[in-house]
């Protein structure tokens, strides 16, 4: 079993809908959580962290964690086509390095 | 202003040469790392340092050294390059300890041929 599952994609919505984007990780030890979203050709650029079980909201987006049944996800409202990206998953324990998912790739149709 | 940079943003460079790759962080943090993201876009953890020293060694050829002159500095050193380290090597940092919050640097790409 991989460490840190996501879809690859390509996720597809209109503009203006709501994006969700899911992660599962293995390790039921896990203690921080993060999105990162990296546009083509560029490097990896934090969107949110998230510590705790329920939900974080920034701006449009908002993180979501369930450690009982490790998952989180991440919801982009009102979905521009600027945010047409990959989105990736790092999971973290204290003692370990980031491990990432192989990234979900969305798309915004305009 | 940049708080996480490297250089060079391209390199190009035939099999069996050695090459180096530079990173510096202006962020304060105790941290650095080294990614590799190859052509499926995976992005794997290499190396990591704390105050200058090695905390995390992945399974990494020993043809690759990190070096860390500083803790706001961390290169890497690439020996006998093969066709396989054709890649994109991103350099990151973070306040001390694992669980916080990594800030990658632009990345530099590596095309070995």
């Amino acid at each position: 079993q991989k460490e840190v599952e996501q879809n690859s994609g390509p996720l597809s919505v209109p503009e203006g809908a709501i994006a969700s984007l899911n992660c599962t990780y293995s390790d039921r030890v896990s203690q921080s959580f993060f999105w990162y979203r990296q546009y083509s050709g560029k490097s990896p650029e934090l969107i949110m962290s998230i510590y705790s079980n329920g939900d974080k909201e920034d701006g449009r987006f908002t993180a979501q964690l369930n450690k009982a049944s490790q998952y989180v996800s991440l919801l982009i409202r009102d979905s521009q086509p600027s945010d047409s990206a990959t989105y990736l998953c790092a999971v973290a324990r204290y003692g370990q390095n980031f491990v990432f998912g192989p990234g979900t790739r969305l798309s915004v149709l305009p | 202003d940049t708080a996480v940079s490297q250089t060079p943003k391209y390199l190009v460079t035939q099999m069996g040469n050695d090459k180096s790759i530079k990173c510096e962080q202006n962020l304060g943090h105790d941290t650095m790392y080294w990614y590799k993201q190859d052509s499926k876009k995976f992005l794997k953890i290499m190396f990591s340092y704390n105050n200058k020293e090695l905390i995390i060694n992945e399974t990494v050829p020993n043809r690759f050294s990190p070096k860390s002159p500083d803790k706001a500095h961390l290169n890497l050193h690439i020996n006998s390059l093969e066709l396989g380290d054709s890649a994109v090597y991103f350099c990151a940092s973070s306040p001390s300890g694992g669980l916080n919050e990594q800030y990658f640097g632009p990345g530099t790409r590596l095309t070995v041929t």
